[in-house]
């Protein structure tokens, strides 16, 4: 069975330039999170999704993050403009809502 | 909301001594409790999960778990760590969404 892909695996940008990050979930599965994992700390959920809609984004910082899913399948988180504080490792998961969870390998992202 | 806490950041062992890895859910709703494991450089792997029924849950790689209602607890045990249990622990809480504790980073020494 194929896992979680995400791509890239590594980002490095300047503060205020933008980026995109791409997840393709395990086929069938309709529930896709976002994570964002700082250095050090648990990973915080960003964005639910079920199949094509949003069931939580209470903690993504609206004003420069945005997420889609446009076919309930693959996802894109974007980051627009970046900051300091977004390096960060950002997680894609999917599975079936309020169960086990299969990640993918994360990209790991830097802002200079 | 629910929210976990992970009440060690990081716990030195000997080699094949048992270990405790403690953690404290808050919820107003029933959930689903999860441990993961990361090694380094790895991705989020998943040790053993509750969902209902017997409230001890055995895992992977000789883990336990138990499921502790009264007290809103989910320790992990291992009665005999190795060298390569050396990684960084995460609970998880779960109910329509799931929310992490910080970490706890299991250290394991020769």
């Amino acid at each position: 069975e194929a896992g979680v892909a995400q791509s890239p695996r590594y980002k490095i940008i300047e503060k205020r330039q933008s980026v995109a990050f791409w997840c393709n979930p395990i086929s069938g599965h309709a529930t896709l999170y976002w994570y964002q994992q700082i250095l050090g700390q648990g990973p915080k959920l960003l964005i639910q999704f079920q199949n094509n809609g949003v069931v939580d984004d209470s903690q993504l910082p609206k004003d420069r993050f945005s997420a889609e899913r446009l076919k309930g399948v693959d996802s894109t988180l974007k980051i627009q403009p970046a900051k300091l504080e977004d390096s960060a490792v950002y997680l894609c998961a999917s599975g079936y809502s309020g169960q086990r969870q299969f990640f993918g390998p994360g990209t790991r992202l830097t802002v200079l | 909301a629910q929210s976990v806490t992970q009440l060690d950041s990081q716990v030195p062992v000997f080699e094949e001594a048992p270990v405790e890895l403690r953690c404290n859910y808050s919820s107003s709703v029933s959930v689903y409790l999860f441990w993961y494991v990361q090694y380094p450089n790895q991705g989020l792997q998943l040790l053993l999960k509750y969902l209902s029924g017997s409230t001890l849950v055995k895992g992977i790689n000789g883990f336990e778990a138990e499921f502790n209602k009264s007290q809103t607890s989910f320790h992990l045990r291992k009665p005999s760590v190795h060298i390569s249990d050396t990684a960084e622990y995460f609970c998880a809480v779960s109910s329509n969404d799931m929310r992490f504790g910080a970490g706890t980073r299991l250290t394991v020494k020769p």
